[in-house]
C-alpha cells in the first residue's frame, strides 16, 4: 500500500539535544510538507518542499531545519534553538502543481522534553 | 489575509442524530476548501473537498459538505452520526497568496454519545 511513514512515533529531547524526525513517502509525490499541531491548535506549517532539493520556510520555521535530497524523503531536524518544542509532528504529501488534490498525511511523531 | 473560522470547539450529538460541524472562510478569489478528520494519534484523513461545481459534496464515511458562497461557509454533515464517529475535524482552506499552501481551522472535537 502507497503512503506516508513517519518515525519514530514517539521521541524524548533533551536540552541542548538536535533531533531528526524522519518522513518516507512511496506515493511519487514532489511535494511534501512538515506541520506542528499543538493542543487546541490547528496545523501550523513549519517547512514544505515542492521538488527535489528545494525547501521553502512556513510560519514557524525558527527552530528547525529540513533536506530533500530524495523525493520520498523529508527529514526534520528539531534543533536545540527551538525552546518550546514538545507537541505533535505531522508530515504530508501531494501532487505538486495541483492544488485541487488533498494531501496525505503520516501518522505523526509526538515529541516531547525530558 | 485568507483563513478560516470553526467557531465550536466541541459538538456533542446523540447517536443517529444528524450533525454538523461549521466552517467559515475568507479567501480571495475561488475557494479550494477541505475537509480531515483526526482519530487520537495518528494523522488526519482526507473526508471531502469543494473545487467547483455542485454546492453539495459527499465525501467519505457518509458525510457530505455544502458550500454557500454568499455565507462563505462550508459545513461538514452526516444524516445520521456513529459512535465512531467520535474524532477531530479540520476545515482548510487554499490559501492563494501563500503559495497555495492550506491553511487550517483550529479544529472541532465531535463527541457521538451512544
Amino acid at each position: 500500500d502507497g503512503g506516508i511513514t513517519q518515525s519514530p512515533k514517539y521521541l524524548f529531547r533533551k536540552e541542548g539535544q538536535n533531533v531528526t524526525l524522519s518522513c518516507e513517502q512511496n506515493l511519487n509525490h514532489d511535494a511534501m510538507y512538515w506541520y506542528r499541531q499543538d493542543p487546541g491548535q490547528g496545523l501550523r506549517l513549519i517547512y514544505y518542499s515542492q521538488i527535489v532539493n528545494d525547501f521553502q520556510k512556513g510560519d514557524i520555521a525558527e527552530g528547525y531545519s529540513v533536506s530533500r535530497e530524495k523525493k520520498e524523503s523529508f527529514p526534520l531536524t528539531v534543533t536545540s534553538a527551538q525552546k518550546n518544542p514538545t507537541a505533535f509532528y505531522l508530515c504530508a504529501s501531494k501532487v505538486a502543481g495541483r492544488d485541487n488534490q488533498p494531501q496525505h498525511f503520516g501518522d505523526g511523531t509526538r515529541l516531547s522534553i525530558l | 489575509a485568507q483563513s478560516v473560522a470553526q467557531p465550536e470547539d466541541q459538538v456533542n450529538v446523540a447517536e443517529g442524530n444528524p450533525l454538523t460541524v461549521k466552517c467559515t472562510y475568507s479567501v480571495s478569489g475561488n475557494p479550494y476548501l477541505f475537509w480531515y478528520v483526526q482519530y487520537p494519534n495518528r494523522g488526519l484523513q482526507f473526508l471531502l473537498k469543494y473545487i467547483t461545481g455542485d454546492n453539495l459534496v459527499k465525501g467519505s464515511y457518509g458525510f457530505e459538505a455544502e458550500f454557500n458562497k454568499s455565507q462563505t461557509s462550508f459545513h461538514l454533515k452526516k444524516p445520521s452520526a456513529l459512535v465512531s464517529d467520535s474524532a477531530l475535524y479540520f476545515c482548510a482552506v487554499r490559501d492563494n497568496n501563500a503559495g497555495n499552501m492550506l491553511t487550517f481551522g483550529g479544529g472541532t472535537r465531535l463527541m457521538v454519545k451512544p
